[in-house]
């Protein structure tokens, strides 16, 4: 059974520091989506990632996939308050139409 | 251009009772996924529909189950409902017509779901 496991679990930062988020999955799949998540709401998507060394960026956050390795990282840049939110990644195992998400990064940006 | 809308926005209900989510599809969207999220958790895969029929089902009892309707939106069923059932509810859509390379998901706001 596909499991995807993220860390760290909680993130506490500063601003203007960078740091990684690591997402392992358990087999074999070209496709990695990250979400980001605020209290309360619904997901919303940042990256979609479908291929191997596939990298992508947006703002201070880039991501990307290593698909032999089975692994895909969520990098911060000179984080601000605006990024504290929970992150999560899901994983589409081939043929099986349906996301396996991991376990969540709660970050907190501190001021 | 609509997204995922999901209705209603909050659900309180008693140990025991059946209760029914709504869900419309983002415009051109045919596939629809739904997913349980406890309160500090991840999502967890309940079932996708893709041309009114159930494609794929996660680890869940048949307490739930779900319809697609012509028009692609989409209900969710939990019968016997238990306190466990307490959680958010999302919907996501995606289009099943593609090769499926992408298969991005988008999620509506979800339903709050609390058991008594």
């Amino acid at each position: 059974e596909l499991k995807v496991e993220q860390n760290p679990l909680f993130l506490s930062m500063q601003e203007g520091k960078n740091y990684t988020i690591y997402c392992n999955y358990s087999t074999t799949s070209d496709r990695l989506y990250w979400y980001r998540q605020d209290p309360g709401k619904s997901l919303e998507s940042l990256f979609v990632l479908l291929s191997n060394g596939a990298v992508k960026q947006e703002g201070r956050l880039m991501a990307s996939l290593d698909t032999k390795a089975r692994l895909s990282t969520l990098h911060i840049t000179a984080a601000v308050h605006d990024l504290s939110a929970t992150y999560f990644c899901a994983v589409d195992a081939s043929g099986t139409y349906k996301y396996i998400f991991g376990t969540g990064t709660r970050l907190k940006v501190l001021a | 251009d609509a997204g995922v809308t999901q209705s209603p926005t909050h659900l309180i209900k008693t140990r025991g009772q059946q209760v029914t989510l709504r869900c419309s599809p983002k415009s051109g969207h045919d596939t629809v996924s739904w997913y349980q999220q406890a309160l500090g958790q991840g999502p967890q895969f309940i079932f996708q529909y893709y041309e009114e029929e159930e494609r794929q089902r996660g680890n869940f009892p048949d307490r739930f189950s779900g319809h697609q309707f012509p028009n692609y939106s989409s209900e969710l069923n939990v019968n016997a409902l238990l306190l466990g059932d307490s959680a958010l509810y999302l919907c996501a859509s995606s289009s099943g017509r593609t090769s499926g390379r992408d298969n991005e998901q988008f999620f509506g706001p979800g339903t709050r779901l609390t058991v008594l």
